[in-house]
């Protein structure tokens, strides 16, 4: 079974500012499917990006995912205050469709 | 619009059994699996399983074989999970999400439904 870790477990940045998240597997995937989502506090959870790097409908283009093998990142340029929410990864490759333990963002 | 609407929080007793629903609506219902996502505060997101509607066969997390059942209900569009004898350890969010296509991403989720497993 794949482990996703996430880091940092918080991150607090301020307004315009550029975000970089950590997502590591423990075993290097053999594909390319990843996704990165978005839970903002009392919501449900958003897609964000899939195939590592394919933004989802709608998503604004300051999102950006990128990352091969172990190590992937989600990036957020001109961070906004509605920016702040937990952040998972996910890797959809094969079951058990593991997240990673999420990554808490304040603006 | 492609819509999953999920039934209202519960509240129950340990032994109780509860079953909670996820109906879709917008799109074809056996086209698109469905998962069930567990969301615990301090844990994060947990993968329950998954239903493809098309033929009723599910998959589980090996962590929760056995504790909850997906199931479906093609003539209403509806996925169900449920348990047979409720812990304290149940209380939690759970969230129904559709895979984009078999085996991908989650494209669209429920708004979830809490769980409180109290005496």
């Amino acid at each position: 079974e794949i482990v996703l870790t996430q880091s940092p477990g918080t991150l607090s940045l301020s307004p315009g500012e550029r975000a970089t998240l950590s997502c590591r597997a423990s075993q290097s995937l053999t594909t390319t499917l990843l996704a990165w989502y978005q839970q903002k506090r009392g919501q449900a959870p958003r897609l964000l990006i899939f195939d590592v790097s394919s933004r989802a409908t709608g998503v604004p283009d300051r999102f950006s995912g990128s990352g091969s093998g172990t190590d992937f990142t989600l990036s957020i340029s001109r961070l906004e205050p509605e920016d702040s929410a937990v952040y998972y990864c996910q890797w959809y490759g094969k079951s058990p469709y593991t997240f990673g333990q999420g990554t808490r963002m304040e603006i | 619009e492609v819509q999953l609407v999920q039934s209202g929080a519960e509240v129950k007793k340990p032994g109780e059994s509860l079953r909670i629903s996820c109906t879709t609506s917008g799109y074809n219902f056996v086209t698109y699996w469905i998962s069930w996502v567990r969301l615990m505060p301090g844990i994060g997101l947990e993968w329950m399983g998954r239903v493809d509607p098309s033929d009723s066969f599910v998959s589980y997390s090996p962590y929760f074989e056995g504790q909850a059942t997906v199931s479906i209900d093609k003539s209403i569009n509806t996925a169900y999970l449920e348990w047979s004898s409720l812990k304290p350890t149940d209380t939690a969010t759970y969230y129904c999400a559709r895979h984009f296509s078999s085996g991908s991403e989650f494209d669209i989720w429920g708004q979830g439904t809490m769980v409180t497993v109290t005496s």
